[in-house]
């Protein structure tokens, strides 16, 4: 089973800042907070990872509770092309060989134009 | 940039074939993994592979087999394709440094149709 909740589906208006948030209520210390989105036919496609500071990249923001059991994925400025499927997963960065990376169903995003 | 190809984009079989498919990557990433995906369970991970010739079950493996005879090519085997199997297929890779696990990279998918 996958360690998070998520949103089945989400809609945001284009231009606006889209917050997806993740609980993860049963993390443990070793593992971080993964986000991944898959847009229609395509691969999964990376999009930031954190522990338990807060994190940018050009993509999105990651902002963990201090508590670390939820966090919330922030597009500042969503255009159509953010319309996808978003996977946050939850792992150890340091796995053993037999360990296992589960995605859940994720949230899917509707960008509204 | 990370490139992670699979062999066909769009695939069509009859039910007993066996079927091949073919990933490979560019980047010399040591682990190697197959998903299948379908509407509403997510992805769910098939078998990985973490060294050349070395092969691990993930959570749905029956059906299906792997060969790792190459670092930089995983491939998926279905011995005697059943309808069941029809489902977009994900293969990813990525690199093992030191003992952590780096961020996935995965290919466009195949999307595997069986008659």
């Amino acid at each position: 089973d996958a360690k998070t909740t998520q949103p089945t589906s989400m809609d945001c208006a284009e231009g606006r800042a889209a917050n997806l948030p993740c609980n993860h209520s049963t993390i443990s210390g070793n593992e971080y907070v993964y986000w991944y989105r898959q847009i229609h036919s395509q691969g999964p496609q990376y999009i930031i990872h954190g522990l338990k500071n807060n994190e940018t990249n050009e993509m999105a923001s990651l902002i963990i509770t201090e508590d670390r059991k939820s966090s919330t994925l922030i597009l500042p400025h969503a255009t159509l092309r953010d319309t996808a499927v978003y996977y946050c997963i939850v792992r150890a960065r340091f796995m053993n060989r037999d360990d296992k990376i589960i995605f859940g169903k994720g949230t899917r995003l509707h960008i509204l134009p | 940039d990370v490139k992670v190809t699979q062999s066909s984009r769009y695939l069509v079989k009859r039910t007993g074939e066996k079927v091949f498919l073919e990933c490979v990557q560019d980047m010399d990433h040591e682990n190697m993994f197959w998903y299948r995906q379908d509407p509403g369970l997510g992805l769910r991970l098939i078998y990985f592979s973490y060294d050349v010739k070395m092969k691990e079950k993930g959570d749905i493996p029956e059906g299906y087999s792997v060969s790792r005879e190459k670092k930089e090519r995983f491939s998926l085997i279905l011995e005697s394709a059943s309808t069941n199997q029809t489902s977009m297929y994900l293969c990813a890779s990525n690199l093992l440094t030191s003992g952590s696990l780096d961020t996935q990279y995965f290919g466009p998918g195949t999307r595997l149709t069986v008659l």
